[in-house]
């Protein structure tokens, strides 16, 4: 299975911007799958925060502020979830998820810590 | 609004098998994938498998093969997963998940159940 990767940790100030990686290897192109996202807390199930596949093609999970977005970066073959307005319930691990062929893969998780 | 029960915590010897059930209301049960979503204790998601309880065909993740076993009974709207020959790497808590299409690999894992921790130990 392809190796989804994701920093182990990220931090940022309240009212700042988080910006969450996600690199594909590179046999697999960003620009051919969904990246999902998801977001867990402790002691939770995760929760569905928002797919990106291209500007015009992307969806945002029920009720998530609109202060979640998804984009792509295609030079570094990475998915990126960037949370604006960053606010301390924001402090979780986020999980990236893609389905390159017959499985679902995760990412390892980042978890932020909003300061 | 969709909910998804878990069965109840689990303690199981290594060598047994085990069987979660996820029991879904509130929604259409059988026009949508349901995954199985496991995590082991500090660890990140990994995907089990997946079933369309409409054709009831379910597709294993190639480390799970021969070892998980997903089910969906649509009179209940329950969905199934035995995992068998356990070991102690097994310990986890298992979710299962509602897609929000009707392909195991169309659409987000929308709804969540609440998950239940199975420990393998002797």
């Amino acid at each position: 299975q392809p190796v989804l990767t994701q920093p182990p940790s990220s931090s940022a100030s309240p009212g700042e911007s988080a910006r969450l990686t996600c690199t594909l290897p590179s046999d697999i192109n960003v620009g051919s799958y969904n990246i999902y996202w998801y977001q867990q807390k402790p002691g939770s199930p995760p929760r569905y925060l928002l797919y990106y596949y291209s500007d015009s093609d992307k969806g945002q999970g029920s009720g998530v502020p609109s202060r979640f977005s998804g984009s792509k970066d295609a030079s570094a073959n990475t998915g990126i979830l960037l949370i604006s307005g960053l606010q301390s319930e924001d402090e979780a691990d986020y999980y990236c998820m893609i389905w390159p062929s017959n499985a679902w893969v995760f990412g390892g998780g980042t978890k932020l810590t909003v300061l | 609004q969709v909910q998804l029960v878990q069965s109840g915590a689990e303690v199981k010897k290594p060598g047994s098998s085990v069987k979660v059930s996820c029991k879904a209301s509130g929604g259409t049960f059988s026009s949508y994938a349901i995954s199985w979503v496991r995590q082991a204790p500090g660890q990140g998601l990994e995907w089990m498998g997946g079933i369309i309880p409409i054709f009831g065909t379910a597709n294993y993740a190639q480390k799970f093969q021969g070892r998980v076993t997903i089910t969906a009974d649509e009179s209940t709207s329950t969905a199934y997963m035995e995992l068998s020959s356990l070991r102690s790497e097994d310990t986890a808590v298992y979710y299962c998940a509602r897609q929000s299409g009707a392909g195991i690999s169309a659409g987000s894992f929308d709804y969540w159940g609440q998950g239940t921790l199975v420990t393998v130990s002797s």
